[in-house]
């Protein structure tokens, strides 16, 4: 246990549903990511928030929508995703984005299958 | 942009010693960071080393670091089938918060 938890552990949707990935983080950290690990390609940043504000947006497509309510919540919503957005999203965690070690925490991830 | 390379597969015996190893090219990199993922499962963070070191050891567990070569590597000494797993190298660079991971080596460990 990392003390950051998402839910739903796997999720299969279609093109045109829309639904949300929840992470929550229990270790009083102040920053939080948003990664995508697809096979075989480096684990791909999407969105940072420090303090509740987001600071990051990789190129990150438009249906693909944060939400940081609080510094211990942390939402992906999804809405008329592509097949190629299949892969596993991870939430992680850190005290403080740019002060030392910046050590971050990860979710064990939600596996997403876009059909 | 600023790459991590690593090379894809290591297989090793139980009880034997596996280096799994890493190069970087981010010059400025502050901290470079080790984590483990188990299938089905996220990153586990096992260890990071400050980059004006150049070892640090954690029980079976020794970082070496090149910065001139910008060469890391982790060394698990007497290796067990639950350590395999895959091993992520990611090193950060200075005044940033991003990490840049590489592809991760798949470590297999043979009873």
């Amino acid at each position: 246990e990392t003390g950051v938890t998402q839910t739903p552990r796997h999720l299969v949707m279609g093109m045109t549903n829309k639904k949300s990935l929840k992470c929550e983080q229990h270790l009083g950290h102040n920053a939080m990511y948003w990664y995508k690990q697809s096979a075989k390609k480096p684990l791909e940043l999407m969105f940072v928030y420090n303090f509740k504000e987001q600071t990051e947006n990789n190129s990150v497509p438009s249906r693909f929508s944060p939400e940081c309510p609080n510094s211990s919540h942390l939402f992906l919503h999804l809405h008329t995703l592509q097949p190629e957005d299949s892969a596993l999203y991870l939430c992680a965690s850190s005290q403080d984005r740019e002060r030392r070690a910046g050590t971050q925490y990860f979710g064990p991830g939600t596996r997403l299958t876009v059909l | 942009g600023e790459d991590v390379e690593q090379s894809l597969f290591l297989s090793v015996r139980e009880g034997d010693s596996s280096v799994i190893n890493c190069t970087y090219t981010d010059s400025s990199s502050t901290y470079l960071y080790w984590y483990k993922q188990e299938p089905g499962a996220g990153l586990q963070l096992l260890t990071y080393i400050f980059s004006n070191m150049d070892m640090k050891q954690d029980q079976r567990l020794t970082v070496l670091l090149n910065k001139k070569d910008k060469h890391l590597s982790l060394r698990i000494a007497d290796t067990q089938t639950g350590d395999s797993a895959i091993y992520f190298c990611a090193e950060r660079g200075a005044g940033s918060y991003q990490l840049t991971f590489g592809k991760g080596t798949k470590l297999s460990v043979i009873p």
